[in-house]
This record gives structure tokens, sequence and C-alpha cells, in this order.
């Protein structure tokens, strides 16, 4: 099936340092997620964006991150600067629409120390 | 505040039994509900759905159960299989924003041979 890839698959990082999580959804898909996922507990929505802007964000999204697609290349979602709570997995997603099925990829496990 | 809650982290079954996995919620403005299954390093993929419409939906093997009355679901899972062993998620959202998902934390299956 349709596949959203994630580079890289982990990343660790020094306390205080930007970090960039990269994602290549799938193609012809127009919405784009990122949600969160802390070891042990559930996933959680981080945002979504749609024709080049944040349609909705939860609380997690703090004022640190940002995300961006230029130009239709890699959805990315940047911290900056990252703290020991960023450590996670990250998920991103895609779909085509609204109202339709929403494909995930495998994680971005992110290591801050 | 959990708004979507497995019952059980885990569980564990022989072959071919029926295995049953359970899910309530707290917002009565969820109306679709999904239900992803994670092998270990792979991203959730899309098992079957249900909308509060209905109170059954079957796909196979798999059967979601579905009381709007009292708020849960559950996902069966006849003749199970070493294969179905997994990660499954139980998920809610607003039918007109699936956007933003609420995850339960998991259920662990485990099938026995």
């Amino acid at each position: 099936g349709p596949k959203v890839l994630q580079i890289p698959s982990h990343q660790i990082i020094d306390m205080g340092q930007m970090v960039t999580l990269n994602c290549d959804p799938v193609s012809n898909h127009l919405y784009f997620y990122w949600y969160k996922q802390i070891l042990g507990q559930q996933m959680e929505f981080l945002v979504n964006f749609y024709n080049g802007k944040v349609m909705e964000k939860s609380k997690l999204f703090k004022d640190q991150f940002s995300v961006e697609r230029p130009d239709g290349s890699y959805f990315t979602l940047k911290i900056q600067p990252t703290a020991l709570e960023d450590s996670a997995v990250y998920f991103c997603a895609s779909s085509p629409g609204q109202n339709t099925e929403v494909f995930f990829g495998k994680g971005t496990r992110l290591t801050v120390v | 505040q959990q708004q979507v809650r497995q019952s059980s982290q885990s569980l564990t079954v022989w072959e071919g039994e029926t295995a049953i996995l359970n899910c309530s919620y707290e917002n009565s403005a969820f109306d679709y509900f999904p239900w992803y299954q994670q092998f270990p390093g792979e991203g959730p993929a899309l098992l079957i759905a249900i909308r509060s419409v209905s109170d059954k939906k079957e796909d196979g093997r798999f059967t979601i159960f579905f009381n709007k009355r009292e708020k849960n679901l559950s996902l069966h899972i006849k003749d199970s299989q070493p294969g179905d062993s997994a990660t499954y998620f139980c998920a809610a959202s607003p039918y007109t924003g699936n956007y933003k998902y609420v995850f339960g934390a998991g259920t662990r299956l485990k099938v026995i041979a």
C-alpha cells in the first residue's frame, strides 16, 4: 500500500540544539500530520498541515516547533531548541483529503540528551 | 484526561481463539473510530473502522462491535493467528475532522501457536 517514509529512523541530539525530522508523504496526498508518542504512552496529535498552512495544532505543539513543506518536498518538523521532554517517537502521516484514510510512517525516534 | 481508554495493555490468546480488545471513550462528539494495527518497527496501519451510526462492522476475521449509549466498542479477531500478534490502537475523532485522532494507549496482542 501507500508508504509514508520518515528519515532518519533514529536521531540523537544534544539538548538545546536544533533538529529537523523529515517526512516523505504519499504522493498526491494533500493533508499532512505529526503525532508524538512518548514511550509506553498513546500517540498524541501535534499538528496538521494543508495547502502550505497549519490548520490546527495541539497544546503539545510548543513555540519551539515548526512545520513546513517547501515546494512539495519533504514535510518537516523542526524543533529549536530541543528539550529533554521532546524525546519521543514522532510519527508523520498523510491523507489524500479530509475524511479519508490516514497513512502513517514508521516514526522517527528522537532522543534528546 | 484520557479520552480514549483501552482496558488491557496486553492480551494473550491461543491460535484459533477469538481475541477481544476493548475500548471506551468519553467525548460524545466522537463519531469515527478506526482501529490501527502496528507491528514492531512499523508505523500504525488502518485495520478497520466504524462510524457511530453503525453498531457493527465486519471485514473478514475482524469485527467491530459498537455501543453508542455505553460509549464503548470492541474489536473481535476471529480465528486468531500468530501473524495477528501486534499492538492494536483504538482511536476516535469527530468525522468531519478525522485528522485529529485521539488514540488509546494500545493493546499488545500475542497469539500463541
